[in-house]
């Protein structure tokens, strides 16, 4: 089955570093990944839509200078989280769909399995 | 707008009840809906699901029947397993909105012995 890594899984770091985290598709190529945000009481928040050789959507009161994403490659994705603070530590989830099937209702999205960032 | 709603946990079940987690949703048009689960520390799963009105979704063992007159998609099992505490969440898919899925909350299922 389509599978998504996404790495590391955890991370610590101080407050004002960055941290970047990877999401690649390993057997499917995706034009649009996602990244959410989940809170300690379990709902994801969609932080925004990277797409393939273009710039990321944001959703409303994201902000796109301290989240950077880049989408390089049909198969990678990365979220920059620039000058990390306390209030950033949280469960970051990449996801993606499969772009021989994407354009149908039917296709699920692939999710990594987190990365867990404390930022101290 | 689009939006899921999900009943809130957590759940509580002895092994071997029987589980209905409610789901309903509201959209234009005619969404595909997903269940994915979610083991602690992990992301998320797909568990099943249905992309048309009375199409039923099923895999171990959990079943979810999409009606569209009721808008619903509630998640069910007849014998749960300790194994099966995770947090379960409801989701759509309407491909006019720009590739994004729309999820629930969440509900957190904890199975005890």
């Amino acid at each position: 089955g389509a599978v998504v890594s996404q790495h590391p899984s955890r991370v610590i770091c101080k407050s004002g570093t960055s941290v970047k985290i990877e999401c690649r598709s390993l057997d499917f190529q995706a034009t649009t990944m996602f990244w959410y945000r989940q809170f300690p009481k379990q709902s994801l928040m969609l932080m925004a839509t990277s797409n393939e050789g273009s710039k990321a959507t944001y959703e409303q009161g994201v902000e796109k200078d301290k989240f950077l994403i880049n989408h390089a490659s049909l198969t990678l994705s990365t979220l920059t989280v620039t000058s990390a603070h306390p209030e950033d530590s949280s469960f970051y989830i990449c996801s993606a769909r499969d772009r021989r099937v994407a354009g149908l209702s039917n296709s699920p999205l692939h999710f990594g399995n987190g990365t867990r960032l404390t930022v101290t | 707008g689009d939006s899921v709603t999900q009943m809130e946990g957590p759940v509580t079940l002895s092994e071997e009840a029987f589980l209905t987690i409610n789901c309903t949703y509201t959209a234009t048009g005619y969404p595909s809906l997903f269940w994915y689960v979610q083991y602690p520390g992990e992301g998320l799963q797909l568990l099943l699901k249905a992309t048309k009105a009375d199409d039923k979704g099923s895999n171990k063992g959990f079943e979810a029947t999409y009606r569209k007159e009721t808008t619903s998609f509630h998640l069910e099992k007849g014998s749960v397993q300790v194994s099966d505490s995770a947090v379960y969440f409801c989701a759509m898919f309407h491909n006019t909105n720009a590739g994004k899925s729309t999820f629930g909350d969440g509900t957190t299922l904890t199975v005890k012995p």
